[in-house]
């Protein structure tokens, strides 16, 4: 069973501050990592993907990915209340494979 | 800029009854992909669709659910006789490409099966 592990949270973070947010993932021929931003009733929204090893930039958010751990995360700078929702993390596997697993995800809660 | 459009945005059904939900996916997208999201769980794979065939599916996209792709812009998720469980967010997305390329997801639509 393919499982993609987030800390459900509130992670509550004052405004102007880095949020960071983790995923685990179980296998490890894991293909790609993907970020979604899913504010309450509304869709998935893609802030950025990632896959290869190392660090990814993208204005305030940079995602890293560490295969060995089988670990990525998302690091928000400066964050603003806006930025208040929940966190998917979602993996492609590799091979024929073009689902995504998702997370439960994590939400995040900016405080002014 | 381009986007995956759904309706309709809310449907409310009868126990039994078939319903349809709509998708447009981005234009020159290829790969076409249903979602749920049971209220308050994760977002589920039910299904993907490339080449007018379906790709992959999950456990869940059983004898009762189909996809169609009915002419060159819409995609379709049909379930033929609604269960109380079924009640979700369904997601319709698309990518570009398979591998690793991003999919887009619609607005959803809100079924409720009464």
């Amino acid at each position: 069973q393919k499982e993609v592990e987030q800390n459900s949270g509130p992670l509550s973070v004052p405004e102007g501050a880095i949020a960071s947010l983790n995923c685990t993932y179980s296998d490890r021929g894991s293909q790609s990592f993907f970020w979604y931003r899913q504010y309450s009733g509304k869709s998935p929204e893609l802030i950025m993907f990632i896959y290869s090893n190392g660090d990814k930039e993208d204005g305030r958010f940079t995602a890293q990915l560490n295969k060995a751990s089988q670990y990525v995360s998302l690091l928000i700078r400066d964050s603003q209340p806006s930025d208040s929702a929940t966190y998917l993390c979602a993996v492609k596997y590799g091979g024929a494979t073009n689902k995504l697993i998702f997370g439960t995800g994590t939400l995040l809660a900016v405080q002014p | 800029e381009p986007e995956v459009t759904q309706t309709p945005s809310h449907q409310v059904t009868q126990m039994g009854q078939e319903v349809i939900l709509r998708c447009v996916p981005i234009s020159n997208h290829l790969y076409f992909y249903w979602y749920r999201q049971i209220l308050g769980q994760k977002v589920e794979f039910l299904v993907s669709f490339y080449n007018n065939e379906i790709s992959e599916k999950s456990e869940i996209f059983d004898d009762q659910f189909s996809v169609e792709r009915p002419d060159g812009s819409n995609f379709t998720l049909k379930i033929r006789s609604t269960k109380l469980e079924d009640s979700a967010m369904y997601f319709c997305a698309s990518s570009q490409q398979g591998g690793v390329t991003e999919a887009f997801f619609g607005q959803g639509t809100r079924l409720t099966v009464v």
